[in-house]
């Protein structure tokens, strides 16, 4: 139980574009969705909370209209990154927790950006 | 949250036990310690997380000190799959403080040598 997935695993797209991705929680709802970026040989970053329903709440240093965030439902959240350019090129993570896993994240398994 | 402390690197031969230890000599009475581990290119995977007992899942042994100033996490018979960077992370329930995000460190990577 407690699987995340996230789509597509990797993306390569040229700078000025849109790239959205999807995280979902397979089996069970996930209340709470967070959005992490990780840099080569660096640890993760948080980037973004959502809630369902709700608007993310955002890390400081973190655009909120270059970061799109949308937790629509229980088991779906996408971010959008837009006018992509080659420093947003990085692993994205997303993480979820559910009403009913006693406070644990568990996380996707990343999708890699190339932003060329 | 407290922060942790953790070896930047530790080696440990196949087929051993893997000891991985944490300080968080400033953690208060209700925060729990967690431990992720993250398999290059993979995202963090949970692996256990405890209060002040001494817990133990089918992946590892989670042993904290009575003080609870530190904790070491326990992978009894170690594979060359468990070649991971590990994270040692402190923090309240979200029940207790509302937010519920994980602030991940620089962990320890720990190689399995054959």
């Amino acid at each position: 139980g407690a699987v995340v997935s996230q789509h597509p695993s990797w993306v390569i797209c040229k700078s000025g574009t849109s790239v959205k991705i999807e995280c979902r929680s397979l089996d069970f709802q996930a209340t709470t969705m967070f959005w992490y970026r990780q840099f080569p040989k660096q640890s993760l970053m948080l980037m973004a909370t959502s809630n369902e329903g709700s608007k993310a709440t955002y890390e400081q240093g973190v655009e909120k209209d270059k970061f799109l965030i949308n937790h629509a439902s229980l088991t779906l959240s996408t971010l959008t990154v837009t006018s992509a350019h080659p420093e947003d090129s990085s692993f994205y993570i997303c993480s979820a927790r559910g009403r009913r896993l006693w406070d644990t994240q568990y996380f996707g398994p990343g999708t890699r950006l190339t932003v060329l | 949250d407290a922060k942790t402390t953790q070896p930047p690197s530790m080696d440990c031969a196949e087929g051993r036990a893997a000891n991985l230890p944490c300080n968080h000599s400033t953690i208060s009475g209700n925060e729990y310690v967690y431990w992720y581990r993250q398999i290059h290119s993979q995202g963090p995977q949970y692996i256990i997380h405890g209060l002040k007992n001494n817990e133990t899942n089918e992946m590892a042994s989670l042993i904290i000190t009575e003080d609870r100033k530190s904790s070491t996490l326990i992978l009894p018979h170690a594979t060359l799959r468990d070649t991971a960077v590990y994270y040692c992370i402190v923090r309240l329930l979200a029940s207790q403080t509302g937010a519920n995000n994980l602030f991940f460190g620089t962990g320890t990577r720990l190689t399995v040598i054959p």
